[in-house]
């Protein structure tokens, strides 16, 4: 069975600009969660997708958002990029999101 | 709320000796708990997980964990430590009724040939 997908692997933007990432999960899994990894804050929750709705969310700006579709794959975006959002983002899926999740690789976002 | 604390940014053992990685928690309800492992520019790997059941979980790699709820604990240990062990290891949990998962800040474990 296919792992978590996650694409692009890599991404450089600039300031202000926009970007959109995505995460394919594991076939069947219905719950896609999303992280933000940054050495000096460690894995960060951004938010939780289940059969379409955010059903958590963490404690980050109106400038992340997300959404998942049918198939439960998901997207998130970044608006308005600034310097700070520059980190490793994984996604991670599982069947209901009470149980055990599995992580993508990983997009690196680097922004100018 | 819940948390996670890993006292310990790294770790350092010699190969061949035991190794013991250090996570304490705090919920208001039951504790799921979790021990993942991150290699360079890789995702997380699950490692191992108690729900419920042996206080001692058993996991990939011949990584186990003891649970340990008056220390509110879950120490992760391997008995003989690789070189390639050598990773980044999260501790995470989640309170029983509540799907968010929590990570704590990571202890980078350093195995010396």
């Amino acid at each position: 069975k296919a792992g978590v997908t996650q694409t692009p692997r890599y991404l450089i933007k600039t300031r202000g600009q926009q970007v959109t990432l995505s995460c394919s999960p594991i076939s069947g899994h219905r719950s896609v969660s999303w992280y933000q990894q940054t050495p000096g804050q460690g894995l960060q929750f951004l938010f939780e997708y289940f059969s379409e709705t955010q059903r958590n969310k963490g404690n980050f700006p109106g400038r992340f958002s997300g959404r998942q579709f049918s198939n439960s794959r998901s997207e998130m975006n970044v608006s308005t990029l600034e310097l700070g959002d520059s980190a490793l983002y994984l996604c991670a899926s599982s069947w209901t999101g009470t149980d055990t999740q599995y992580f993508g690789p990983g997009t690196r976002l680097t922004v100018l | 709320a819940q948390s996670v604390a890993q006292p310990e940014d790294q770790v350092n053992v010699a190969e061949g000796n035991p190794l013991t990685v250090k996570c304490t928690y705090s919920v208001s309800g039951n504790p799921y708990l979790f021990w993942y492992v991150q290699y360079p520019n890789r995702g997380l790997q699950f490692l191992l997980k108690y729900i419920t059941g042996d206080n001692l979980v058993k996991g990939s790699y011949g990584f186990e964990a003891e649970f340990n709820k008056s220390q509110t604990s879950f120490h992760l240990k391997k008995p003989s430590a690789l070189v390639s062990d050598s990773a980044l290891y999260f501790c995470a949990v989640r309170d029983g009724g509540y799907q968010k998962v929590t990570f704590g800040t990571g202890t980078k474990l350093q195995v010396i040939p």
